[in-house]
């Protein structure tokens, strides 16, 4: 079983609609999850981070928990053409902190 | 806003020959993290760093890497011996905390011919 999955997509949607990204994580010990954007080419850009079940809202985005299920997720409100990237789960492994990321799942918002 | 910078942005070097590329983490931060990303690939951590030694290490940091702070500011991963498998993206990342959200500069793009 793969640490962190995610479908690779393409996800597209419509400009002003509501993307949903998914994430599914198998150390059921994890306790730090990340959402981190990456534009071709770019390096990961931190756009959400959440460690206690349930939702966390941040302008457009809301991330959201659940430890039980193992699964994370990221809404996208009011997409935007500017928001197409690649999407990139995120869960800490390890005692210092090192990153386990998803392969990623691309989003494309067309206007 | 603060931020992780790396140099060089791109790096061309013969197979066998030794790369060292180059990071300013954020400067109250106290972990840092080298990171790789092979063309279409998924972001795959090598080493952290805290305290002046190494923290955890991956399978893929085998002995021909290695990773310094030479001063206050900067921090190193050097490649000895690299070779064709080694072309890829190579970010640095710094944290406040082992918990803590991790940011990550521009990245080097290393291409070994």
């Amino acid at each position: 079983q793969k640490e962190v999955e995610q479908n690779s997509g393409p996800l597209s949607v419509p400009e002003g609609a509501i993307a949903s990204l998914n994430c599914t994580y198998s150390d059921r010990g994890s306790q730090s999850f990340f959402w981190y954007r990456q534009y071709s080419g770019k390096s990961p850009e931190l756009i959400m981070f959440i460690y206690s079940n349930g939702d966390k809202e941040d302008g457009r985005f809301t991330a959201q928990l659940n430890k039980a299920s193992q699964y994370v997720s990221l809404l996208i409100r009011d997409s935007q053409p500017s928001d197409s990237a690649t999407y990139l789960c995120a869960v800490i492994k390890g005692s210092q902190g090192n990153l386990i990321f998803g392969k990623g799942t691309k989003l494309s918002v067309k206007p | 806003e603060p931020e992780v910078t790396q140099t060089p942005s791109h790096q061309v070097t013969q197979m066998g020959q030794e790369v060292i590329l180059r990071c300013v983490p954020i400067s109250n931060h106290l972990y840092f993290y080298w990171y790789r990303q092979i063309l279409g690939q998924k972001v795959e951590f090598l080493v952290s760093f805290y305290n002046n030694e190494i923290s955890e290490k991956s399978e893929i940091f085998d002995d021909q890497f290695s990773v310094e702070r030479p001063d206050g500011s900067n921090f190193t991963l050097k490649i000895r011996s690299t070779k064709l498998e080694d072309s890829a993206m190579y970010f640095c990342a710094s944290s406040e905390g082992d918990s803590y959200e991790q940011y990550f500069g521009p990245g080097t793009r290393l291409t070994v011919t």
